[in-house]
């Protein structure tokens, strides 16, 4: 069955400090895969996505995530965190080339930031 | 994303009331996704409509939850006798085309008291 797992339900980070949210995955065969951010109240927004092609995909905000097929992983990294990045995190897969977006997703990290 | 409308944002009812909950897609789209996000949880794929049909509804619960998509108008979700354990927000998406990825509305928040 297909499934994403985010280990980390909440972290806390300091501001200007680094971060990487864990996201691993199963699946079939090397899907779609996707980063969400969600503030409070708020739909979800694309950070970033990965088809094929450069496993270290840039995003927006800052943000990138690499892709390890042998870890079946997708982390997302930020060198330096700003307060306005405090929201919760999803890391979603989804199947390739057909046409469908059935996306599962993770629980979600919760992401704090301290000053 | 800001093309894909849904309302109502907030919507209260009573144990055994009626639902329903509404979604425009993107401009030009005639297919849209519903999903569910329980409280603490991800979101849980649902169902899939394009307009007059139901492509894919394996996510519903099979009962008093149905959904549909109609040549003109929105679609709507629509659940009926409400239980406490419907609350959530729930979310529509549009998906991108050939670009494999969804854009969500804000969400419709249900609480059912």
């Amino acid at each position: 069955a297909q499934s994403v797992t985010q280990p980390d339900i909440h972290i806390t980070v300091s501001e200007g400090a680094s971060l990487e949210l864990r996201c691993n995955y199963s699946y079939g065969a090397t899907p779609y895969l996707f980063w969400y951010v969600q503030s409070p109240g708020q739909g979800l927004q694309l950070l970033l996505k990965y088809f094929s092609g450069d496993t270290l995909v840039q995003g927006i905000k800052g943000f990138e995530a690499e892709f390890k097929r042998s870890q079946s992983s997708f982390n997302l990294r930020k060198p330096s965190v700003h307060w306005s990045d405090a929201a919760e995190y999803f890391c979603a897969v989804g199947p390739q080339n057909t046409g469908f977006q059935k996306l599962v997703f993770g629980t979600g990290t919760r992401l704090l930031v301290s000053p | 994303n800001a093309g894909v409308m849904q309302n109502p944002r907030h919507l209260v009812r009573r144990r055994g009331q009626e639902a329903r909950l509404r979604c425009s897609p993107m401009k030009g789209h005639s297919h849209v996704y519903w999903y569910r996000q329980l409280p603490e949880e991800g979101l849980k794929f649902m169902v899939y409509l394009q307009k007059e049909n139901i492509i894919d509804e394996s996510g519903m619960p099979k009962e008093r939850f149905s959904a549909e998509f109609p040549k003109e108008g929105p679609s709507i979700l629509r659940i009926q006798q409400v239980v406490r354990g419907d609350s959530a927000a729930y979310f529509c998406a549009s998906p991108g085309i050939n670009t494999g990825e969804l854009f969500f509305g804000e969400g419709s928040r249900l609480t059912v008291l």
